[in-house]
């Protein structure tokens, strides 16, 4: 059963600092692998998807990375801002049966302070 | 262009009651899913519709029953609601590509008392 883990469960950073954010799986036939970012009381907004053939994707100041042999994914941050404050959560889509399945694992809640 | 939208944003129930959950979305994709959110627990699927007039079940279907309406609208209906179902709903959506990104709305919260 595929199972995703994300550490640590809850980060405070000052401004300006780069940041790294973990997504761990414990199978690594995965189709791809998401990272959301969610604002309190809102739904989830997809930042970055990394299809299984690819190493990693770069959107402005983020970067996220994939090993699928060691299933681990991380998430980057550069220069991390107030305005960065949410909580974020990895998803690894199934690379076998049950493919429109998405596992979400249960987030990192990130504070960056002024 | 409002992408997915869920009515209603809050709900109180009394145990035993029922509603039904209304998700619509104008981004023509095909997938809708309905996840529900709680502390700890991470988001668990709940349904989902690959098309119009197919769903499935998804890791926690007890309690639930869904219609896709048409190829915009996806439902979820409590027939008789518990407090174990007191949570937030979230209805996504997705394209046809498995490589395609999720979409959500921004969620019901329910509280069953």
């Amino acid at each position: 059963k595929q199972e995703v883990t994300q550490i640590p469960a809850a980060l405070s950073v000052p401004e300006g600092e780069n940041l790294v954010l973990n997504c761990s799986f414990t199978d690594s036939a995965i189709y791809n692998l998401q990272w959301f970012r969610q604002d309190p009381g809102k739904g989830l907004t997809s930042l970055l998807l990394i299809q299984s053939s690819q190493r990693e994707q770069t959107s402005g100041r983020l970067n996220a990375s994939l090993d699928k042999s060691s299933g681990r994914s991380t998430l980057y941050i550069a220069a991390s801002q107030p305005g960065d404050s949410a909580t974020y959560l990895c998803a690894v889509r199934r690379g076998t049966y049950n493919t429109d399945k998405l596992i979400f694992g249960t987030g990192t809640r990130l504070q960056v302070f002024p | 262009n409002a992408g997915v939208t869920q009515t209603p944003k809050f709900q109180v129930l009394k145990t035993g009651q029922s509603m039904t959950l209304q998700c619509a979305q104008d981004m023509n994709h095909n997938s809708m899913y309905w996840y529900r959110q709680d502390p700890g627990m991470g988001l668990r699927l709940i349904y989902y519709s690959a098309s119009e007039g197919t769903t499935d079940k998804g890791e926690v279907p007890n309690g639930y029953n869904v219609s896709r309406l048409n190829k915009r609208e996806f439902s979820l209906r409590l027939e008789s609601a518990a407090p174990s179902q007191t949570s937030v709903y979230f209805c996504a959506v997705t394209g046809r590509s498995y490589n395609s990104p999720l979409h959500f709305g921004n969620g019901t919260r329910l509280t069953v008392t």
